[in-house]
């Protein structure tokens, strides 16, 4: 069974600086995802990451995949209000699983 | 393109009633339909995979004769929770895949909100 761990499971940040989430799995997995939560809302995707060493980016986030370390990080560059939220990533093996959660605040 | 709806978005029902929730792809056909339960403050958690005109499959732990999912169309999966209870209380999230299999991409719908009272 597939087991996706975040850390951390929140983050205060002060603007402006630079953040990185964590997101281990323990089975191989050939794809996975990023979401932002927003409060009392569903799922908005972020990224999907399709192979080793992939990275994709998207204004202040960005988002690799190291398929070896089954391991994915989701990077915020200059942190702002608008990014909090709780973030979850998700490899994809014959299912989604979800990671826990990382709940991000950011504080001027 | 790939919008997924949910109806209602919220709703309030008291203890013992049964209460359905819909869940559509507007602007696609959806073979594979999934329902994901989430508590306050936590996780998205698999409930049940289904398939266009074949019995859902169901996670473990979870009762399939308590929570009934019908996939009657590529386009619609309703899901029905009998006999509701407080402890039933969470956000339903749905989603939706063009093709079968998990690794696909999902569309999530927007979420209904159930409190029973």
């Amino acid at each position: 069974e597939l087991k996706v761990e975040q850390n951390p499971l929140f983050l205060s940040m002060q603007e402006g600086k630079n953040y990185t989430i964590y997101c281990n799995y323990s089975t191989t997995s050939d794809r996975l995802y990023w979401y932002r939560q927003d409060p009392g809302k569903s799922l908005e995707s972020l990224f999907v990451l399709l192979s080793n060493g992939a990275v994709k980016q998207e204004g202040r986030l960005m988002a690799s995949l190291d398929t070896k370390a089954r391991l994915s990080t989701l990077h915020i560059t200059a942190a702002v209000h608008d990014l909090s939220a709780t973030y979850f990533c998700a490899p994809a093996g014959n299912k989604l699983t979800f990671g826990g959660g990382t709940r991000v605040l950011v504080k001027p | 393109g790939a919008v997924v709806s949910q109806h209602p978005s919220w709703v309030i029902c008291k203890s013992g009633t049964s209460v359905k929730i819909e869940c559509r792809s507007l602007d696609f056909q959806a073979t594979t339909m999934f329902w994901y339960r989430q508590f306050p403050k936590q996780s998205l958690m698999l409930m049940a995979t289904s398939n266009e005109g074949s019995k859902a499959t169901y996670e473990q732990g979870v009762e399939k004769d308590k929570f009934l999912i019908n996939h009657a169309s590529l386009t619609l999966s309703t899901l029905t929770v009998t006999s509701a209870h407080p402890e039933d209380s969470s956000f339903y999230i749905c989603s939706a895949s063009r093709a079968g299999g998990g690794t696909d991409t999902q569309y999530f719908g927007p979420g209904t909100r159930l409190t029973v009272l």
